[in-house]
């Protein structure tokens, strides 16, 4: 069984730039989350998609950061413009329901540095 | 909300020795679950527990979760440089689906 796959694993911009962070989750799986990991502390859940509704989006920084699934499967976050302190570890993943019972399966990750 | 704090944040043991964090919450938790992450790497699943009292054992690995549902455990028996990493105790608040992950502690490992 595949993984989850993200790309691209690295990316340095400046600040204000934009950048776009691509996922693609277990096939099957209808729950995907996007996650912050800043360096020493535990992932920071952004966003909760359910097919291609959202769940949960209530600690995703709205006026600069957007996401979407827009046929369920795949799915982009995007970050415009960037800040210093968006230098992080962007985690995608998935599950196959989305109960609170499921495991998580979690992508490698993009990690991203901002100058 | 509803954050659930490890303990401790670090830990350095010789190969061999025993090594316990826990996890511990002021509100009654629904679940539990833990992940490892090797350095460099992602969050990787190991167990959920959801029973009150719930104990679970993965070989040298031994989880439990406490009679009030407020606090769990991991516990390594004879650890090994592979054990190496940080461990994540995660919860799924009540009334929700997300996961929030605690502060993790990282295990270090002396040959």
């Amino acid at each position: 069984e595949a993984g989850v796959a993200q790309s691209p694993r690295y990316k340095i911009i400046e600040k204000r730039q934009s950048v776009a962070f691509w996922c693609n989750p277990i096939s099957g799986h209808a729950t995907l989350y996007w996650y912050q990991q800043i360096l020493g502390q535990g992932p920071k859940l952004l966003i909760q998609f359910q097919n291609n509704g959202v769940v949960d989006d209530s600690q995703l920084p709205k006026d600069r950061f957007s996401a979407e699934r827009l046929k369920g499967v795949d799915s982009t976050l995007k970050i415009q413009p960037a800040k210093l302190e968006d230098s992080a570890v962007y985690l995608c993943a998935s599950s196959s329901s989305g109960t609170r019972y499921n495991e998580q399966f979690f992508g490698p990750g993009t990690r991203l540095t901002v100058l | 909300g509803q954050q659930v704090m490890q303990i401790p944040q670090y830990q350095h043991v010789q190969e061999g020795e025993d090594f316990t964090t826990y996890c511990n919450s002021s509100t009654t938790l629904s679940n539990i679950q833990w992940y490892k992450q090797r350095p460099g790497g992602h969050p990787v699943f190991l167990i959920q527990l959801v029973k009150s009292g719930e104990v679970k054992k993965q070989k040298r690995l031994t989880f439990q979760f406490g009679e009030a549902k407020k606090n769990s455990s991991l516990h390594i028996t004879a650890t090994q440089t592979t054990d190496v990493g940080t461990y994540f105790c995660a919860h799924t608040p009540s009334g929700t689906y997300k996961y929030i992950f605690g502060t993790g502690t990282r295990l270090k490992v002396l040959a």
